[in-house]
């Protein structure tokens, strides 16, 4: 079974410019979630999707959206980029019903703001 | 707030288990003791994850006390590849609706030659 694939893998941006980030989950799963990563606050949720839904929201700014498609396939875009939203934007899927299930997470993608 | 407490590094030979230690004092019936491990430039991976019974798998063992207040993840011979950070989270079992995982700082094993 193919991983949870992220593209790009790594993205340069100018600050004001905005961005839009992609995650494929595995076959089959439902859910997705997206997390941002940078050395001062570690790993932070963003949000997840459930069947076309965003059933949950961490504390970002409005600035950070996503959305989720009929196949599962998520996007997440990054609206008037500032410096600190650099890090690395990482992804998990699983079946997302039920008894919780291990999240699995893409590799995810290395955002750059100059 | 992460609801775990780890050490923020720990050294092992190669060859060697690796024991590595986690507190979850405040943990409830109905919570899940998760570890995952990230390993530099890559995203985390999922290892393994215990109610109240020890639990084995090709990658590790977790053992959980009985009070369940902390647990021991174990990896019977540590090589250089399991040099990453190593995140214990708890995991409401039913997840209350969200798959919403809360990490801390985890601990940096630097596994030596």
């Amino acid at each position: 079974k193919a991983g949870v694939t992220q593209t790009p893998r790594y993205l340069i941006k100018t600050r004001g410019q905005q961005v839009t980030l992609s995650c494929s989950p595995i076959s089959g799963h439902r859910s997705v979630s997206w997390y941002q990563q940078t050395p001062g606050q570690g790993l932070q949720f963003l949000f997840e999707y459930f069947s076309e839904t965003q059933r949950n929201k961490g504390n970002f700014p409005g600035r950070f959206s996503g959305r989720q498609f009929s196949n599962s396939r998520s996007e997440m875009n990054v609206s008037t980029l500032e410096l600190g939203d650099s890090a690395l934007y990482l992804c998990a899927s699983s079946p997302g019903t039920g008894e919780v299930q291990p999240q699995h997470f893409g590799d995810g993608t290395r955002l750059s703001i100059l | 707030d992460a609801k775990t407490t780890q050490p923020p590094s720990m050294d092992c030979a190669e060859g060697r288990a690796a024991n590595l230690p986690c507190n979850h004092s405040t943990i409830s019936g109905n919570e899940y003791v998760y570890w995952y491990r990230q390993i530099h430039s890559q995203g985390p991976q999922y290892i393994i994850h215990g109610l109240k019974n020890n639990e084995t798998n090709e990658m590790a063992s977790l053992i959980i006390t009985e009070d369940r207040k902390s647990s021991t993840l174990i990896l019977p011979h540590a090589t250089l590849r399991d040099t990453a950070v190593y995140y214990c989270i708890v995991r409401d079992k039913y997840g209350g609706a969200t798959n919403k995982l809360i990490f801390g700082t985890g601990t940096l094993l630097a596994v030596q030659p």
